[in-house]
């Protein structure tokens, strides 16, 4: 067990409809990140908050945000779903986010189909 | 820009086998290294990582050396067993961002 906590495990849904995915990262963490494990397109970097500000930007879709609460939880929002937006989002949490050598810690995953 | 390169899976072996998974990165500045795993069903563990030249990390029996000359940091374990089974993902962090770029991912097989 990671300590990073992701709800809900499982998400299905139908195209167009939005939803919101949730993280909590490990006590003591202050940064996210979101990441999308997908078939075709592996594990991809979405997007890094560190304490509550927006830190990094990766591929992230202009229907996807996201944003980090002052308890440090995090939420991503998915809108206007698309069948290509069936993946697994994982969600890691840092103790700092700012360097290099820090690990990230994976939580379980959400895995969101899209009918 | 950086990126990471795994050999192509799946690896099949039979247990108390010799396993390697090569991984090579192309990257700008000094990038951390690491290798996770993913089980089945599951999310990813932090299986080893290395954060400059020449480190090695290791654990649970599993060994990977940081090689700079090389850019590789292939993954090793002497005695491979049934409950290895699983995808190994390599990653290098970017220097700039701190986000993980992953390789493709190795899938393991390991028969009794």
């Amino acid at each position: 067990d990671s300590g990073v906590t992701q709800t809900p495990k499982h998400l299905i849904t139908a195209t167009g409809q939005r939803v919101t995915l949730r993280c909590s990262p490990r006590s003591g963490d202050l940064s996210v990140y979101w990441y999308q494990q997908s078939l075709d397109q592996g594990l991809q970097f979405l997007i890094q908050y560190y304490n509550g500000e927006e830190r990094a930007k990766g591929n992230i879709l202009e229907r996807f945000s996201a944003q980090q609460f002052p308890d440090l939880h995090s939420e991503l929002n998915l809108s206007s779903l698309e069948l290509g937006d069936s993946a697994l989002y994982f969600c890691a949490s840092s103790v700092l986010g700012s360097r290099s050598t820090d690990t990230q810690y994976f939580g379980p995953g959400t895995r969101l189909t899209v009918l | 820009g950086n990126s990471v390169t795994q050999m192509e899976g799946p690896v099949t072996l039979s247990e108390e086998a010799f396993l390697t998974i090569n991984c090579t990165y192309t990257a700008t500045g000094y990038p951390s290294l690491f290798w996770y795993v993913q089980y089945p069903g599951e999310g990813l563990q932090l299986l080893l990582k290395a954060t400059k030249a020449d480190d090695k990390g290791s654990n649970k029996g599993f060994e990977a050396t940081y090689r700079k000359e090389t850019t590789s940091f292939h993954l090793e374990k002497g005695s491979v067993q049934v409950s290895d089974s699983a995808v190994y993902f390599c990653a290098l962090s970017d220097s700039s961002s701190y986000k993980l770029i992953f390789g493709s991912g190795t899938r393991l097989l390991v028969r009794p």
